[in-house]
């Protein structure tokens, strides 16, 4: 399995600018989750989706971030507009039960300028 | 409720020994623990359930004390390749996602 799929890898983004940032999932995997990754923060969950269907947003920040998942192999995160306080490393994860371990994918680093 | 770890940060020489604690003020359902290399994705290292069980996974191994809503991780011998970032995953009843601590920074040296 190639594991937790996400892109892209790097994104530099002008204030205002919308974002798209996506993620394929491992196979079979019933669960998938939205990580920010902050210096100051830690590891925050912003949402996660079971079978398809959202489960718990209330980590999104703001109505400027919002995620789909349109079919069990692929999710994305919107942000619109984009602000440079978005900057962050983004995960995506997956895991097969929500009582297993998570795989994370290699994130997505977006910096906003 | 997002669980404290401690300690922040520790440096190590290799084959030395380490604890990494991790704590919440409520109870726990499970705790995960997880290892971070710079610039990668965090790893899932082993899952502990409660009833107070203890897992070892090599040299790293982990124990849980429910009724103390703590546990540690234990890193023995310790190996250039244990350096990292590790995180404890909390969660509180049986179909919640995970809460990370904020993360303790391993130092390896030779």
């Amino acid at each position: 399995d190639a594991g937790v799929i996400q892109s892209p890898r790097h994104e530099v983004t002008e204030m205002g600018q919308e974002v798209t940032l996506r993620c394929k999932p491992i196979s079979g995997h019933d669960y998938l989750f939205w990580y920010r990754q902050t210096m100051m923060r830690g590891l925050e969950l912003l949402i996660y989706f079971n079978n398809n269907v959202p489960i718990d947003d209330s980590g999104m920040p703001e109505d400027r971030f919002s995620a789909k998942m349109p079919n069990a192999s692929f999710s994305t995160l919107k942000i619109q507009p984009s602000e440079p306080r978005d900057s962050a490393v983004y995960f995506c994860a997956s895991s097969l039960r929500m009582s297993y371990g998570y795989t994370f994918g290699s994130g997505t680093r977006l910096t906003v300028v | 409720q997002q669980p404290v770890q401690s300690p922040q940060a520790v440096i190590l020489r290799e084959g030395e020994d380490a604890v990494i604690n991790c704590s919440s003020s409520k109870a726990l359902y499970s705790v995960h623990w997880y290892r971070q290399k710079h610039g990668e994705a965090p790893v899932f290292l082993m899952i502990l359930l409660k009833g107070g069980e203890q897992k070892g996974h090599e040299k790293i191994s982990a124990s849980f004390n429910e009724k103390k809503q703590q546990s540690s991780l234990y890193l023995t011998a310790s190996q250039l390749s244990y350096s990292g970032t590790y995180f404890c995953g909390t969660v509180n009843s049986g179909n919640t996602p995970l809460v990370f601590g904020k993360g303790t920074r391993l130092s390896v040296i030779a």
